[in-house]
């Protein structure tokens, strides 16, 4: 089994649509969490950044992690064919070394 | 601008032979990483180093290495020893002072075995 866990979609909604990203996570020492945006042929960008459970809000995204169920969302309201991207959960349980998620693509149609 | 480049962007090398990707930051961060992606999969850790002269092995570091001369510069080579090269590579770096687990990622190179 996998550290972590993460649908690699590819998941398509229509533009104005509320998107959901998951992942689930087996190292119950993982103590900061973060969601990264993938264009492609690009490096991966940072977009949210949450330390131990909780929600953090950013704009038009919203990251939830509960480390009770091991499981982390990202939310994107009002979704833009802008968003169209692979999205990648990263953790990690301090020192510097990220776990990834495989990456979920995501695909906005106007 | 305060960033990470990597070059080149894309890399065609021929089996048996050893090739250098370059990653530069001006971001005065003190570690470094490199990473591999194969299509549909995460990031795999190859290296990373956290001071200059000293680097750690990651998760697939064989085939590969490394070196940190300088602050700024962490280049990878990937040598004849790695079976299945091809990939997109991928540096980051991040401050040790603050926020140690947010890591910023250059462009990225794609390499392509002939």
């Amino acid at each position: 089994q996998k550290e972590v866990e993460q649908d690699p979609g590819p998941l398509s909604v229509p533009e104005g649509a509320i998107v959901s990203l998951n992942c689930t996570y087996s190292n119950s020492a993982f103590q900061y969490f973060m969601w990264y945006r993938q264009y492609s042929r690009k490096g991966p960008e940072l977009l949210m950044y949450t330390y131990s459970s909780g929600n953090k809000e950013d704009g038009r995204f919203t990251a939830q992690v509960d480390k009770s169920s091991k499981y982390i969302s990202l939310f994107i309201r009002d979704s833009q064919p802008s968003d169209s991207a692979t999205y990648l959960c990263a953790m990690s349980a301090g020192g510097g070394k990220l776990i990834f998620g495989q990456g979920t693509e995501l695909s906005v149609k106007p | 601008d305060g960033g990470i480049t990597q070059s080149p962007k894309y890399l065609f090398r021929k089996e048996g032979q050893n090739v250098t990707l370059s990653c530069e930051q001006n971001l005065n961060h003190d570690a470094m990483y490199w990473y591999r992606q194969d299509p549909g999969q995460g990031l795999r850790l190859i290296y990373y180093s956290q001071i200059v002269n000293d680097f750690q092995k990651g998760d697939i570091a064989e085939g590969y290495s490394v070196s940190r001369e300088k602050k700024e510069s962490f280049p990878l080579t990937v040598t004849s020893a790695q079976k299945n090269p091809t990939a997109f590579y991928l540096c980051a770096s991040s401050s040790l002072d603050y926020n140690a687990d947010t890591q910023y990622f250059g462009p990225g190179t794609r390499l392509t075995v002939l």
